[in-house]
C-alpha cells in the first residue's frame, strides 16, 4: 500500500482557513484518498475521501493533484472544535493502515 | 443513527482474567472491523468481518485474542488470559456494504487497563 508523509504538527487560527497537506508519491492508480481525524478521547471519524476529483463536503474540502501525488485537506473555518489528529491514508481496500498523522491545534 | 456503540467505556482487570469487549455496529453495514490503539503502535487493525464472516484475522495478536460475530448487529472481542501489555484502547468500525471504499464508522472505544 501506498505510503503516505504528513507535517507532526501544525498549528492554525480560529476562523481561518486551515490547509492540511499529505504526500503519497507512491499512489497507484486505483487508490484512493481518505482523510479522518481522532478528537481526543474518541474514536476515529471519517472526514472525507477522493480518487482524482477535488470533493467537498459539509466537513472539509480535499484538493488532489493532477498526477495524484498529493493532496491538501482544507477545513475552511477551523473551530477549537476541530482541534485532532488528522490522518491521511491511501488505500484501495478495507484495510485503512493509520500512521501518526498531524496534530492539529486550534488557537482562539 | 445511534452510530456504533461499544461497551462497556472503561475495563479494569488483573491480569489473567478473561476481558469481553462488546460491539454494536450501525444497522444495516455489513463489515465490521476491531482496532487497538496504543502509544506505541497507534492504530492496527485486529480482525474484519464481512457479513458475519471472519476475512482477515492476520492482525490479531495471539491465540488470546479471538472474536465472534454470531449475528449482524452484534461482536465480541475476547482476552483469555488477558496480560498488561494488552492495555489499550479498543474500538470498533463498522461499513456499509457495496464497495471496499465506503468510509468506516467508529465506536468510541473501550479503554482496557490490565494490573
Amino acid at each position: 500500500d501506498a505510503k503516505t508523509t504528513q507535517p507532526t504538527s501544525m498549528d492554525c487560527a480560529e476562523g481561518r482557513a486551515a490547509n492540511l497537506p499529505c504526500n503519497h508519491s507512491t499512489i497507484s492508480g486505483n487508490e484512493y484518498v481518505y482523510w479522518y481525524r481522532q478528537i481526543h478521547s474518541q474514536g476515529p471519524q471519517y472526514i472525507i475521501h477522493g480518487l482524482k476529483n477535488n470533493e467537498t463536503n459539509e466537513m472539509a474540502s480535499l484538493i488532489i493533484t493532477e498526477d495524484r501525488k498529493s493532496s491538501t485537506l482544507i477545513l475552511p473555518h477551523a473551530t477549537l472544535r476541530d482541534t485532532a489528529v488528522y490522518y491521511c491514508i491511501v488505500r484501495n481496500d478495507y484495510k485503512l493502515s493509520f500512521g501518526a498523522g498531524t496534530t492539529v491545534t486550534v488557537r482562539a | 443513527d445511534a452510530g456504533v456503540i461499544q461497551s462497556p467505556r472503561h475495563e479494569v482487570t488483573e491480569m489473567g482474567q478473561e476481558v469481553t469487549l462488546r460491539c454494536k455496529p450501525i444497522s444495516g453495514h455489513n463489515s465490521l472491523f476491531w482496532y487497538r490503539q496504543t502509544m506505541m503502535r497507534g492504530l492496527e487493525l485486529l480482525i474484519y468481518f464481512n457479513n458475519n464472516v471472519p476475512i482477515d484475522d492476520s492482525g490479531m495478536p495471539e491465540d488470546r485474542f479471538s472474536a465472534k460475530m454470531p449475528n449482524a448487529s452484534f461482536s465480541t472481542l475476547k482476552i483469555q488470559p488477558s496480560e498488561p501489555r494488552d492495555s489499550a484502547v479498543y474500538f470498533c468500525a463498522s461499513r456499509a456494504g457495496g464497495t471496499p471504499n465506503s468510509p468506516l464508522h467508529f465506536g468510541n472505544g473501550t479503554r482496557l487497563t490490565v494490573t
